[in-house]
């Protein structure tokens, strides 16, 4: 079965003080792994798709890793407007049928 | 442009009633989804659409129907609302399933009583 975890499920951050958010993940066949940002009363807004082990890809503070079980989300040097929950997912066929991870709460204080 | 656009953003259903969620896309998208979100239990796909006509059932698809009469709209019909439904309903779209991210929509608040 499909399965993806995201730890932790709560992080609180001093403005600038960097750290990273994991999702492990556990699917027949990567057709590629998705980072969302949600922010409250709204919808998940894309930021990411990593399709290889070895692979990154960056966006300002933000930077996110692939390896062969697991994805990283680094925030470096976060500012308060971070703050938001981020989404891992993982398709589990062609159809584009996404699984999502619970969701990490990213808190990013002044 | 307005992306995914779902109607209503807030819903208050006694028990026994029905209702439709509307979803439309202007981003010619032929794959289409609806998820539930529920806390602490992240995104579920209750069912989907993958072009004009056709719909399919995802992980949780007990309680709810869908229509897909036009490419733009899917619909997501609610025929005996139960207090287990409550949760927040987002729409998405992607132009070819598979490894094409998913565009959602700012989701429909409904609560059961």
């Amino acid at each position: 079965e499909d399965q993806v975890t995201q730890s932790p499920e709560a992080l609180r951050l001093q403005e600038g003080e960097s750290s990273s958010l994991n999702c492990s993940y556990t699917v027949s066949g990567l057709r590629g792994l998705f980072w969302y940002r949600q922010d409250p009363g709204k919808g998940p807004e894309f930021l990411f798709t990593l399709y290889s082990a070895g692979e990154e890809k960056e966006k300002e503070r933000l930077k996110a890793t692939l390896t062969k079980k697991e994805s990283f989300l680094h925030i470096t040097a976060p500012k308060p407007e971070d703050s938001a929950t981020y989404l891992c997912a993982v398709p589990t066929d062609s159809w584009g049928k996404l699984q999502f991870g619970a969701g990490t709460q990213v808190v990013v204080t002044p | 442009n307005a992306g995914v656009t779902q109607t209503p953003k807030f819903r208050v259903l006694k028990t026994g009633q029905s209702m439709t969620l509307l979803c439309a896309q202007d981003m010619n998208h032929e794959y289409m989804y609806w998820y539930r979100q529920d806390p602490g239990m992240g995104l579920r796909l209750i069912h989907y659409s993958v072009g004009e006509g056709t719909t399919a059932k995802g992980e949780v698809p007990d309680g709810y129907n869908v229509s897909r009469l036009k490419k733009q709209n899917f619909l997501l019909g609610l025929e005996s609302a139960a207090p287990s439904q409550t949760s927040v309903y987002f729409c998405a779209s992607s132009y070819s399933g598979g490894a094409d991210p998913l565009h959602f929509g700012n989701g429909t608040r409904l609560t059961v009583t």
